[in-house]
């Protein structure tokens, strides 16, 4: 079984510039997490999806921040503009039906804003 | 507002030897917990799980506990290897929270020769 595509896996940018990220889940899972992980910190939440329909974005900041599910399997998280905060690794996660908790990683982007 | 956070930041065991990753949490109404393991460069990794109604669940060299009276968790790595090296997060779910993970500072433990 395939695991959680990422692309790509390092992105410079400079501040104010816009920047997109890809994740493709595993196949079948419904359940697709974006985090947002700082150096030395743990995965924060940004946006959850269950197949094309957002379950939760509370803690997405929708001002710069937007992220879509089109077809219910791939998945774009877009910054724009960017900033220097945003720098962090962006990862990405799936859950298959009927399991509650386990989730499976992507191995993530590395996003530095200079 | 509510948080999971671990003891140590760094911890070092000898090859070989048992190791003991603490975690903290504050939230009573947590009815899940997970460690996760997370290599450099990857994204974290399942290792185990366990239920608020249990005390301990058992894996392949790795141990849960759960001590909800002082509101602690720990996992233990019985004859800690190389490939064990990693940073360890551990993370609680809530009841309703649409099964969502919130996730500790992390733990680096570093597999001495």
């Amino acid at each position: 079984e395939a695991g959680v595509a990422q692309s790509p896996r390092y992105k410079i940018i400079e501040k104010r510039q816009s920047v997109a990220f890809w994740c493709n889940p595993i196949s079948g899972h419904a359940t697709l997490y974006w985090y947002q992980q700082i150096l030395g910190q743990g995965p924060k939440l940004l946006i959850q999806f269950q197949n094309n329909g957002v379950v939760d974005d509370s803690q997405l900041p929708k001002d710069r921040f937007s992220a879509e599910r089109l077809k219910g399997v791939d998945s774009t998280l877009k910054i724009q503009p960017a900033k220097l905060e945003d720098s962090a690794v962006y990862l990405c996660a799936s859950r298959k039906p009927g399991q509650l908790y386990e989730q499976y990683f992507g191995p993530g982007t590395r996003l530095t804003v200079t | 507002g509510e948080s999971v956070g671990l003891h140590l930041p760094t911890l070092s065991v000898q090859e070989g030897d048992n190791s003991i990753i603490n975690c903290a949490y504050s939230n009573s109404a947590s009815d899940y917990f997970i460690w996760y393991k997370q290599e450099s460069g990857k994204g974290p990794q399942f290792i185990i799980d366990i239920r608020s109604n249990m005390d301990k669940r058992q894996g392949q060299r790795v141990t849960v506990l759960l001590n909800k009276t002082v509101k602690h968790l720990s996992l233990q790595i019985a004859a800690t290897q190389p490939g064990d090296s990693a940073v360890y997060f551990c993370a609680e779910t809530l009841s309703g929270s649409a099964r969502q993970l919130t996730f500790g500072s992390g733990t680096q433990l570093t597999v001495l020769p």
